[in-house]
């Protein structure tokens, strides 16, 4: 089955720092999507990017389908964007989203 | 905004008890969701329904039913509970509207089995 790889597992920032979190992956996929999992368990959706690039605000990312890789960038980072960081892909072809690890992020004031 | 619930939080239990964990979610999604969410395993998928009175396994269906009888609803059953699945139980929707299947989350129900 697909392979999903983040990195770096775990990154401590000081505010205002920007950041880029990397998700790899094993095989051709349709659909990517970023999360955020706060301190309280919720996972927020960030994007929905197969492909191209996206931003939202300090966030944005860019899925290279054909490499095999998304990233997300974090600008001017504040202690709200603490958390977890998942990266999930869809196994094509079926309904499941396959999750990497997760990047765990520390924001200091 | 799409909204998913799940019925607890937190929730206690004993060895050997039936346990319900109940996910509605309000956007007519054909599909909803079980994982679960351990330390250093990431989330894991237990059930998927993509349709009303339909389910498939996941990967991990073991010790675990799901039911789904009526679109807006999903909820997973622990037949005899174990200390094992003292875990983060998150619920997701999606629609199915040709590829684009994004995926929300419910706010997770954080199980403890005694």
């Amino acid at each position: 089955g697909i392979q999903v790889e983040q990195s770096p597992p775990d990154l401590i920032l000081q505010e205002g720092a920007n950041s880029t979190l990397r998700c790899n992956f094993s095989d051709s996929v349709n659909n990517l999507q970023w999360f955020h999992q706060n301190p309280w368990g919720q996972l927020i959706n960030l994007f929905y990017i197969p492909s191209g690039t996206k931003q939202n605000g300090r966030l944005s990312a860019t899925t290279v389908a054909t490499e095999r890789y998304s990233l997300l960038y974090i600008s001017s980072s504040q202690t709200t964007d603490s958390g977890v960081y998942f990266c999930a892909v869809e196994n094509p072809g079926t309904y499941k989203y396959i999750f990497g690890t997760g990047t765990r992020l520390k924001v200091l004031a | 905004d799409v909204k998913v619930t799940q019925s607890s939080r937190y929730l206690v239990k004993r060895t050997g008890e039936k346990v319900f964990l109940e996910c509605v979610q309000d956007m007519d999604h054909e599909n909803m969701f079980w994982y679960r969410q351990d330390p250093g395993l990431g989330l894991r998928l237990i059930y998927f329904s993509y349709d009303v009175k339909m389910k498939e396994k996941g990967d991990i269906p073991e010790g675990y039913s799901v039911s789904r009888e009526k679109k807006e609803r999903f909820s997973l059953i622990l037949e005899s509970a174990s200390t094992n699945q003292t875990s983060m139980y998150l619920c997701a929707s999606s629609f199915d509207r040709g590829v684009i299947k994004t995926q929300y989350f419910g706010p997770g129900t954080r199980l403890l089995v005694l």
